[in-house]
């Protein structure tokens, strides 16, 4: 399986700011996902991010306040921007990676926004 | 739009009791995946579910799915306090449309 790190961990921004967040990965992967988990809340796919390619959006999710980048094959960020208290969430990145059953979804540890 | 549904959403549970999560999703698939959520922590894969007819079994858990009644159960056998959890459920649509789509999630609460 793939191992996935994110940074940052945690952070406490004021609102009308921006973060970005890393998502770093041990081995080369073709896909990566961006998703965000509301406070006691399931998971929503925000994005899938391919390398080479724009970042495909899901609905109710956009570019200009969710960009992301991948520059290769192991890395890719995703900014929040103008940030208000409801994008207070826990943002968590995945690979794509085969195992010995098939292709399977790993997910980083996320990255637990708060936002004043 | 594929919709993954789960029930019960909370679930108590005394020790060594067994229970069932349950597991519905709307559109015709064959992919179907478990996910361990501990508090503040990150999703684990439990379970990987490929084909109509699985059945995967870990510890005293046990996952399958019947694609044809597009269901999937979690099954929890003689529960014990380490299972205390949220449990997801979630489905893709195949070979080149893999983005997840998660269940609302089953918090478990084992107690002795």
């Amino acid at each position: 399986s793939a191992v996935i790190s994110q940074k940052p961990s945690r952070d406490i921004c004021q609102r009308g700011t921006s973060l970005t967040i890393q998502c770093q990965v041990d081995s080369q992967v073709t896909m990566m996902f961006w998703y965000r988990q509301q406070p006691g809340q399931s998971l929503t796919l925000i994005a899938t991010a391919n390398q080479g390619s724009e970042a495909t959006y899901e609905s109710g999710f956009v570019i200009d306040k969710f960009p992301i980048s991948r520059p290769n094959l192991t890395f890719s960020t995703l900014t929040v921007s103008n940030m208000s208290p409801e994008d207070s969430s826990i943002y968590l990145c995945s690979v794509l990676s085969g195992t010995t059953v098939g292709n399977e979804q790993f997910f980083g540890p996320g990255t637990r926004l708060t936002v004043l | 739009e594929l919709k993954v549904e789960q029930n019960p959403l909370f679930l108590s549970m005394q020790e060594g009791k067994n229970y069932t999560i349950y597991c519905n999703y709307s559109t015709t698939s064959d992919r179907l995946y478990w996910y361990r959520q501990d508090p503040g922590k990150s999703l684990e894969s439990l379970f990987v579910l490929l084909s109509n007819g699985a059945v995967k079994q870990e510890g005293r858990l046990m996952a399958s799915l019947d694609t044809k009644a597009r269901l999937s159960t979690l099954h929890i056998t003689a529960a014990v306090h380490d299972l205390s959890a949220t449990y997801f459920c979630a489905v893709d649509l195949g070979f080149g449309n893999e983005k997840l789509t998660f269940g609302t999630g089953t918090r478990l609460t084992i107690i002795p």
